[in-house]
C-alpha cells in the first residue's frame, strides 16, 4: 500500500539554525498538510496546501514557517530560525481530496525536531 | 470553528476486557468525524470515520464508535482488547463543506493494556 514517507526521522539543530524537513505525499494525492506534535501534547494543525499555494494556515504558522513542493513529488517544511519551542514530532500528511469531501488523511511516521 | 474534547487522558484496562473511549465534539456546522491510533514511534493511521448514514461504524481491528448527533459525541468501542492495542487514541472532526479543510485533533487518550 502506498504510504507518506518523511525523512529525516529525528533531526537535531542549533537555535537559530535553519531546517527543512521533508516529506513524499502519495503519488496520486493532491492535497498535502503539516501537523505537529509537542512531546505529551495533541497534534496539532499547521498548514495545508493544494494547488501549489497554502489553502489555510494556523497561528503557529508564522513567518519563521514556509511550505514549498520544489517538485512533483517533494513537500516541504522550513523552518527559518529555529526556537526552542519548536522541539516536536512534525507529521506529514496527504489526501486524494479534501477532507471536507470525507477523504482520510494519510500520514508520514513523522520526523522528531530537536532544537537545542 | 470546530473543537474535539476527549474526557480521558489515560484509560487503563485489564486484556479481554470491554473499553470505551469517550469523545465530545462542538461545531457550528455538520462535520465529518475520525478516530486516529498511533502506535509508539508511529504515525497516526486511520482506525474508522463517520461520513454519514449508519450511526454505528466499524473499523480496523475490531473497533467500533456511534455518532449520536444530540449528545455530540462519537465514542470509540471494543469488546475485547488485547494487549497489541496499547496505544495513544485520536478523535477528529473536519469540516464537511469545505474543500482542503483541516482536521482537528482532540488532546489524545493513552490506552493501556494489563496482562
Amino acid at each position: 500500500e502506498p504510504e507518506v514517507t518523511q525523512t529525516p526521522s529525528h533531526q537535531v539543530t542549533q537555535m537559530g539554525q535553519e531546517v527543512i524537513l521533508r516529506c513524499v505525499p502519495i503519488s496520486n494525492h493532491l492535497y498535502f498538510y503539516w501537523y505537529r506534535q509537542i512531546l505529551g501534547q495533541k497534534v496539532e494543525f499547521l498548514v495545508s496546501f493544494y494547488n501549489n499555494e497554502i489553502s489555510e494556515k494556523s497561528e503557529i504558522f508564522d513567518d519563521q514557517f514556509s511550505v514549498e513542493r520544489p517538485d512533483g513529488s517533494n513537500f516541504t517544511l522550513k523552518i527559518r530560525s529555529t526556537k526552542l519551542e519548536d522541539s516536536a514530532m512534525y507529521f506529514c500528511a496527504s489526501s486524494s481530496a479534501g477532507t471536507g469531501s470525507s477523504s482520510p488523511l494519510h500520514f508520514g511516521n513523522g520526523t522528531r525536531l530537536t532544537v537545542t | 470553528a470546530q473543537s474535539v474534547t476527549q474526557l480521558d487522558s489515560q484509560v487503563p484496562v485489564f486484556e479481554e476486557a470491554p473499553v470505551e473511549l469517550r469523545c465530545n465534539y462542538s461545531s457550528s456546522v455538520s462535520v465529518y468525524l475520525f478516530w486516529y491510533v498511533q502506535y509508539p514511534n508511529q504515525g497516526l493511521q486511520l482506525l474508522l470515520k463517520y461520513l454519514s448514514g449508519s450511526t454505528l461504524v466499524k473499523g480496523i481491528n475490531g473497533f467500533e464508535a456511534e455518532f449520536n448527533k444530540s449528545q455530540t459525541s462519537f465514542h470509540l468501542r471494543k469488546p475485547s482488547v488485547h494487549i497489541s492495542d496499547t496505544a495513544e487514541y485520536f478523535c477528529a472532526v473536519s469540516d464537511r463543506g469545505s474543500s482542503a479543510s483541516k482536521i482537528i485533533f482532540g488532546s489524545g487518550t493513552r490506552l493501556s493494556i494489563r496482562p
